[in-house]
């Protein structure tokens, strides 16, 4: 069975700093992996994605996220955040996506 | 419009209603996916519709039911729903050849009273 665990909850961020968020998946094949981002009453909108190849992905919005097949992880990163990029953030796992229960970014100015 | 839409966005019904939700999507994809978004709780995929035909019902209950009558439309046929049900409706879709990358619409915030 695949699942997700995202395990930051909330996570408060100064505006210029960097950001990381944590994703573990199990999966029983190379993964299909995803970071979604969820603004307040907005739907998902896709940041990047991996499924085969160089292990760190760029996205949109400036984050990029690392596969690491040994830890099973899949991390999300900013090197500066801006007040926009407060919201939910989910990763998701596999071809009929299982998402995490996802990690709320507040960034404080 | 472009992406995914859904109306209405707002929908407050009692539990003895009948509603609908509707999505419509202007990708061009051929498969659809309705989930249940709860606050605090990992997104559950409900149903999944490739090519019009359902291929997949996460054991939801029968007092939501689904119609995907082409590639493009998909409708959440509801009726005597319970308080817990109250939930943002999300609806994606995807080309079933282009790695499974779902785009979601902006979702219905249901309310049941």
């Amino acid at each position: 069975a695949q699942s997700v665990t995202q395990p930051d909850i909330h996570i408060t961020v100064s505006e210029g700093a960097s950001l990381e968020l944590r994703c573990n998946y199990s999966y029983g094949a190379t993964p299909y992996l995803f970071w979604y981002v969820q603004s307040p009453g907005q739907g998902l909108q896709l940041l990047l994605k991996y499924f085969s190849g160089d292990t760190l992905v760029q996205g949109i919005k400036g984050f990029e996220a690392e596969f690491k097949r040994s830890q099973s992880s899949f991390n999300l990163r900013k090197p500066s955040v801006h007040w926009s990029d407060a919201a939910e953030y989910f990763c998701a796992v596999g071809v009929k996506l299982s998402f995490g229960a996802g990690t709320t970014v507040t960034v404080r100015a | 419009e472009t992406g995914v839409t859904q109306t209405p966005r707002h929908l407050v019904m009692g539990m003895t209603n009948k509603k609908s939700l509707k999505c419509e999507q202007h990708l061009g994809h051929n498969a659809m996916y309705w989930y249940k978004q709860s606050a605090k709780k990992p997104l559950e995929l409900m149903f999944v519709y490739n090519f019009k035909e359902q291929t997949e019902n996460n054991s939801v209950p029968s007092r939501f039911s689904p119609e995907c009558p082409n590639s493009s439309h998909l409708f959440l046929h509801l009726h005597t729903l319970q308080p817990e049900d109250s939930a943002l409706y999300l609806c994606a879709s995807s080309q079933l050849r282009d790695n499974y990358e779902q785009y979601f619409g902006p979702g219905t915030r249901l309310t049941v009273t």
